[in-house]
């Protein structure tokens, strides 16, 4: 079945420093799946920071952005300056061709540093 | 205004009894989920539905019953509870069971069962 892989439970980066947090996906049903981006600030619920439904891709929100390489089946998250308002659970998920489910990756929880 | 309700935001149940789930969505959505959190896991998707019938159920077990008495409601009954159903449960909608839609999340209820 299709998968989802973030392979940091938890990152810790230094305020204003670049940040990338890896997403890698397996998809076998027909078709390219769309791509999410959902985070979790503290205290607060779930929602969607940015997704991508066509593969090549880019997708931006909140100075965040991730492209759709559906070559290396990745979709990376990345912001050039961090700041500490972005500590949080980000999730990435996708959902299949025809299909209603996410399916979501562990979660890697970032913490800034100031 | 919060616009997913679900209730209670936190149950503490025994083992073998029953509960329900409540979720109500105040969007317009016409499609609507049940995803499962336990600790250490990621997200899990159980059931979506479309205009109030089902349309996936990853959910084994039969002791999971959604339950939509109403549109914008989707309610998840559990059965003969165990300890391994302490999660935390969320609810979602979305505009149509389309792959493009975005999914919303409700804030959860967390459920503990002893």
């Amino acid at each position: 079945g299709d998968s989802v892989t973030q392979t940091e439970g938890q990152v810790t980066v230094s305020e204003s420093k670049s940040l990338i947090i890896n997403c890698t996906y397996s998809a076998t049903s027909i078709g390219y799946p769309n791509l999410f981006w959902y985070v979790r600030y503290p205290g607060e619920g779930l929602q969607l920071l940015l997704k991508v439904i066509t593969a090549g891709q880019k997708g931006s929100s909140r100075g965040f952005e991730a492209t759709y390489n559906k070559e290396a089946t990745s979709f990376h998250l990345q912001k050039a300056s961090v700041q500490e308002s972005d500590s949080a659970v980000y999730y990435c998920a996708l959902r299949g061709y025809n299909q209603g489910k996410l399916i979501f990756g562990q979660g890697t929880k970032l913490s800034i540093k100031p | 205004d919060p616009k997913i309700i679900q209730k209670p935001k936190y149950l503490v149940a025994v083992t073998g009894s029953e509960k329900i789930l409540i979720c109500e969505q105040y969007l317009g959505h016409n499609a609507m989920y049940w995803y499962r959190q336990s600790a250490k896991k990621p997200l899990e998707f159980m059931f979506s539905y479309s205009y109030q019938k089902l349309m996936d159920n990853q959910t084994a077990s039969s002791r999971f019953q959604p339950q939509s008495s109403k549109k914008n409601h989707l309610d998840l009954q559990i059965t003969a509870l165990k300890p391994d159903d302490s999660a935390t449960y969320f609810c979602a909608s979305s505009q149509d069971w389309i792959n493009q839609d975005t999914q919303y999340f409700g804030p959860g209820t967390r459920l503990l069962v002893l």
